[in-house]
């Protein structure tokens, strides 16, 4: 099975802008989970799609974003971009809600200047 | 809402020697708690986890213990080797629909030879 992709791999925006991310989780997973990572913070959970809709969602501003297709495929938003937003985002699928094996996908390193 | 706390953030031991590193959890309904390895550069992946139901899980050279009274688990890596060198991540979870995984800050650690 072809693991998680995530497009692009890297980014760089100014501030002010906004960026869509992409991601395809395992085939027959229902569940895609994004996360932001910094150096600082670690992994932070932003939010998690499950059949099209969102079940949770991190403590982010409205700014972040997201949506899952039909096909599990799952997109995430970030507008207004900020120079703090620069980080590698995260996405991971899984078969199951919150409680299964999450698989993680490369990430997109995004750089706000 | 749940809370995962994780120590020591950094880690250095000799070569041969083990390893703990130890997470303490705020929700007593989470009932599932895996650990995930991050190589520099590289995506987090599942080593090892654990559910509420099991007070030990062993997987040759690395060991989870989960005490639910005192709300902690603790990874155990054996005769530590330079591959073990990465960042380490423990997280907790429940089984709702509600309910999201919740990461500690990591450990990254790292091996002397």
């Amino acid at each position: 099975k072809a693991g998680v992709t995530q497009t692009p791999r890297y980014l760089i925006k100014t501030r002010g802008q906004q960026v869509t991310l992409s991601c395809s989780p395992i085939s027959g997973h229902r569940s895609v989970s994004w996360y932001q990572q910094t150096p600082g913070q670690g992994l932070q959970f932003l939010f998690e799609y499950f059949s099209e809709t969102q079940r949770n969602k991190g403590n982010f501003p409205g700014r972040f974003s997201g949506r899952q297709f039909s096909n599990s495929r799952s997109e995430m938003n970030v507008s207004t971009l900020e120079l703090g937003d620069s980080a590698l985002y995260l996405c991971a699928s899984s078969t199951q809600l919150a409680s299964g094996e999450q698989f993680f996908g490369p990430g997109t390193r995004l750089t706000v200047l | 809402g749940e809370n995962v706390e994780q120590h020591p953030s950094t880690l250095s031991v000799q070569e041969g020697d083990s390893a703990v590193i130890k997470c303490t959890y705020s929700d007593s309904a989470s009932n599932y708690f895996p650990w995930y390895k991050q190589e520099l550069g590289k995506r987090p992946q599942l080593i090892i986890d654990i559910r509420s139901n099991v007070g030990e899980k062993k997987d040759q050279r690395i060991a989870v213990t989960l005490n639910k009274t005192a709300k902690h688990f603790s990874l155990h890596i054996t005769e530590t080797q330079p591959e073990d060198s990465a960042v380490y991540f423990c997280a907790a979870s429940k089984d709702s629909s509600a309910s999201k995984i919740i990461f500690g800050s990591g450990t990254r650690l790292s091996i002397r030879p």
